[in-house]
């Protein structure tokens, strides 16, 4: 089955604990994204790649890191985490952008404390 | 800049009744155009896009959207309306070779049994 796979589904962890949060796709697609979603705030996004090593600035990238080592995983590092990083993460992934429609992994709740 | 507006933050609708989420759009040339839909507790499906051609496109779960281009509107419609309907939907924008795409805050649409 096609999909994007995130986890956690839900993590809670402190102030200043590193922490990843991985992300696998079974499509070969070459395009993948992070974006977190924040009440009244919408999706923002964190980060994208176009293909492996290929990684770009999204429009809230403070605070973390990617890396996109092999084409189906593209982990999210959160290196040291703040209680302003609390929110919603999705992972997405498409064969490519413009007119191809995006996959989206099923969320990762995090709370920091 | 690529912007869109879906003006009203929730849509409410008695079961069984029309189902109408606005979206406006603000972008330069001749956008892609898409319809997301977040059910509760879920991560977010693609719904329907339009690319090129005719400018009524069908697409998941009975809903249908129409381009209009003189008014840069992509409004998503639905002839009877389920509970099961009710979600976070969003109307995404987007140009050939644009990596970063704007969801924004999305309209809750709220279906009354």
């Amino acid at each position: 089955e096609a999909q994007v796979t995130q986890n956690p589904r839900y993590l809670i962890t402190v102030t200043g604990k590193k922490l990843t949060v991985t992300c696998s796709q079974n499509m070969n697609h070459e395009y993948m994204s992070w974006y977190r979603q924040d009440p009244g705030l919408g999706l923002r996004q964190i980060y994208y790649s176009m293909n492996v090593e290929v990684t770009d600035k999204g429009d809230v990238p403070e605070g973390y890191k990617v890396s996109r080592k092999e084409k189906r995983n593209f982990p999210l590092i959160l290196e040291s985490p703040s209680p302003n990083q609390t929110s919603l993460y999705f992972c997405a992934s498409s064969p490519g952008l413009g007119n191809e429609k995006l996959f989206f992994g099923s969320g990762t709740q995090l709370s920091v404390l | 800049a690529q912007s869109v507006a879906q003006p009203e933050d929730q849509v409410n609708v008695a079961e069984g009744n029309p189902l109408t989420v606005k979206c406006t759009y603000s972008v330069s040339g001749n956008p892609y155009l898409f319809w997301y839909v977040q059910y509760p507790n879920r991560g977010l499906q693609f719904l329907l896009k339009y690319i090129t051609g005719d400018n009524l496109v069908k697409g998941s779960y009975g809903f249908e959207a129409e381009f209009n281009k003189s008014q840069t509107s992509f409004h998503l419609k639905k002839p009877s309306a389920l509970v099961s309907d009710s979600a976070l939907y969003f109307c995404v924008p987007n140009l050939y070779g644009n990596n970063r795409l704007a969801f924004g805050k999305g309209n809750q649409v709220v279906v009354i049994p």
